[in-house]
């Protein structure tokens, strides 16, 4: 059973437009949450995390969103730009990032166009 | 700086034999993890550890794989008796508070 969810696999949008890219998940405990972004035959670079205490989190052109009582979580890349064509991975923790495992979604791939 | 670094980066076993990834942290963390991930799917959380130490094996199969963390050099992921299933990428993170940095991966394949 996937306590991380990404839905959608793959996300296609302009060049200089909104992306927003969703995570749910069913673990209430989960306190620590993140977002990595994959090129491929790459690892994962750590774009931007959240902790539970809070709603938002800010860093530039990107920002995530966390819902508690929805147990969702989304990240906003505006503007977009070509260089953010990737795969981004939602990820959750409990107990911080650093304390155990991180649990994370199968990915959305997202493609900006020019 | 320097990130995670991972090596080697390609590696190729045949059934039955043995295969050892590395991972160096980045300067100044003190725990590693390492994620297993097959094609079309997420990280798959597999053990954690400190120096000297392994924290969390949760996540390792009960056979075959092995993790370690020793005082000095890098943490090494030993599969023995490797097989088809265990091609896919093992990635190695670090961390010394709450994220987790990620190294560029091995990418496994077992003929």
């Amino acid at each position: 059973d996937q306590q991380v969810k990404q839905n959608s696999p793959s996300l296609s949008v302009q060049e200089g437009r909104i992306s927003i890219l969703n995570c749910d998940y069913t673990n209430s405990m989960f306190d620590y949450f993140l977002w990595y972004k994959k090129y491929p035959a790459e690892g994962p670079t750590f774009l931007i995390s959240i902790s539970s205490i809070k709603d938002k989190n800010e860093d530039g052109r990107f920002t995530v969103f966390l819902n508690k009582s929805a147990k969702h979580l989304s990240l906003h890349i505006v503007p977009s730009q070509p260089g953010d064509s990737a795969v981004y991975f939602c990820a959750a923790s409990v107990g911080g990032g650093s304390q155990g495992n991180l649990i994370f979604g199968k990915g959305t791939k997202l493609s900006v166009k020019p | 700086n320097a990130g995670v670094m991972q090596n080697p980066r390609h590696l190729v076993r045949r059934r039955g034999q043995e295969a050892r990834l590395r991972c160096s942290p980045m300067k100044g963390h003190s725990h590693v993890y390492w994620y297993r991930q097959l094609p079309e799917e997420g990280l798959k959380f597999m053990v954690y550890l400190q120096k000297e130490n392994i924290i969390d094996e949760s996540g390792m199969p009960k056979e075959r794989f092995s993790a370690e963390f020793p005082k000095e050099g890098p943490s090494i992921l030993r599969i023995q008796q490797v097989v088809r299933g265990d091609s896919a990428a093992y990635f190695c993170a670090s961390s010394s508070q709450e994220t987790q940095y990620f190294g560029p991966g091995t990418r496994l394949l077992v003929l």
